[in-house]
Parts: C-alpha cells; sequence; structure tokens
C-alpha cells in the first residue's frame, strides 16, 4: 500500500451536496494535515491534527469540517460549497516529536469541483 | 508576516542546468524543504536544509544560507521527465511549514 492514500480522486458536486474526502496513512505518522492547493497559489494549510488533537483551524469556513477517528484515518466533510472551493485538496502526515518535524508525505489529492 | 518568493515558471533545455531560487522571510527557522509536484500529482520530497551548505543528492543539490534567507535548487542534466512544479517550504518557529507557491519549470528539447 502506498504511504498516504486519498479517496476519491476526483468529485464533482452541487452547492447543496454533503460530501466527505477521506485520507489514510500507513507510516506510523502522528500527525496529519489538510491542504488546498489553487491555481498558481501557495499550499494553503486548513488544518492540523497532532495525535488526533486538532492543533490548527487556520479561519476555514465552517462549510469545512474535518475528523480524525484515529492516528491513520482523517476526513473532510463536505456542505453547502461554494464555486470558488473548487480546488485540489491534499492530506498529508508526518512525524512531530520534540525536536520538530519529519517531512510531510502526501497523497494523490482529491481534484474538487464545485458547480 | 510571513512570505515565501519563488519565480513563477521557468525554461530550460534537455541536458542543461537550472537553478531554481526561493528567498523567506518567516518568524523563525527551523529548515527548508524542497518538493517536487507533477501535473495532478502529489507533491514528493526532495531534499531537506537546516544548516548553511550545499546538500548534493545525484542530479539535484539544494543550497541554503540562513543569514540571507535564500535558498536555491540546482537540476544538472536536465531531463524531459524533470519538467514539474518546485515547491519551496520552510519550517518557521512554531514547526509550521510556510509554502511558496512554486515555480513550473518547463524543459524543452
Amino acid at each position: 500500500e502506498t504511504g498516504v492514500t486519498q479517496t476519491p480522486r476526483h468529485l464533482v458536486m452541487g452547492m447543496t451536496n454533503k460530501k466527505s474526502l477521506k485520507c489514510e496513512q500507513h507510516l506510523g505518522h502522528n500527525a496529519m494535515y489538510w491542504y488546498k492547493q489553487s491555481a498558481k497559489k501557495p499550499l494553503e494549510l486548513m488544518f492540523v491534527y497532532n495525535f488526533k488533537e486538532q492543533t490548527e483551524n487556520n479561519s476555514v469556513p465552517s462549510r469545512f469540517s474535518p475528523e480524525c477517528p484515529n492516528s491513520s484515518h482523517l476526513f473532510l466533510h463536505l456542505h453547502t460549497l461554494q464555486p470558488e472551493d473548487s480546488a485540489l485538496y491534499l492530506c498529508a502526515s508526518s512525524q512531530m516529536d520534540d525536536r520538530g518535524n519529519t517531512e510531510a508525505f502526501f497523497g494523490q489529492g482529491t481534484r474538487l469541483t464545485v458547480v | 508576516g510571513q512570505n515565501i518568493d519563488q519565480p513563477t515558471e521557468m525554461t530550460a533545455t534537455e541536458g542543461a542546468i537550472v537553478q531554481i531560487n526561493c528567498t523567506y522571510q518567516t518568524s523563525g527557522f527551523n529548515g527548508l524543504f524542497w518538493y517536487q509536484q507533477h501535473a495532478g500529482e502529489a507533491p514528493t520530497f526532495l531534499s531537506y536544509n537546516v544548516l548553511d551548505g550545499l546538500e548534493e543528492k545525484g542530479r539535484f543539490s539544494s543550497f541554503l544560507s540562513r543569514s540571507k534567507g535564500y535558498s536555491y535548487l540546482l537540476l544538472k542534466e536536465l531531463q524531459m521527465k524533470d519538467s514539474a512544479s518546485y515547491l519551496c517550504a520552510v519550517i518557521d518557529s512554531n514547526y509550521q511549514l510556510i509554502w511558496g507557491a512554486g515555480t513550473k519549470l518547463i524543459i524543452k528539447p
């Protein structure tokens, strides 16, 4: 199995739909992340979970709702999205300890289109 | 505020050498990463620098100058498969990754 797996790879949803993105990591890492990647913009950190506890929420609209049931799984629940939310959503994991943070390993991403 | 600057796009010729620069202004510094991202794919780790100097890994090298807030990624003997975006990211004092927008590298025959 690959290190970080995301499903689905592609998603088209209407503004009134509810959907969820799933991420699973098989690397034994203790931190997981959701990023948004829009064209020609830096990666935007959305949420960080460290030891299953959410440690960052960078002013993300409430229409995005994360869930981390255990250290290997991460979900992003979506509802009443806007067309400007169309982007590539990347999940990543890393190992955090007292010395800092290892490099992040990314999933393949979910290409989301809101119509 | 925190800022990472990279050129938006660069073009180079197959077999040549290209240097992609990254300058940063961050609240603290705990290391710098370079990632490669092919279109439609996940970013993949290339290199990590935390001390000044050059780190060489095959055809790719990465340089860091902490006093200048500057790094570069050097790609030698360019191949067509090196066409991708190259992302610079800095770990700040809170151990958060601050990302640049990436440099799209186009390799021409």
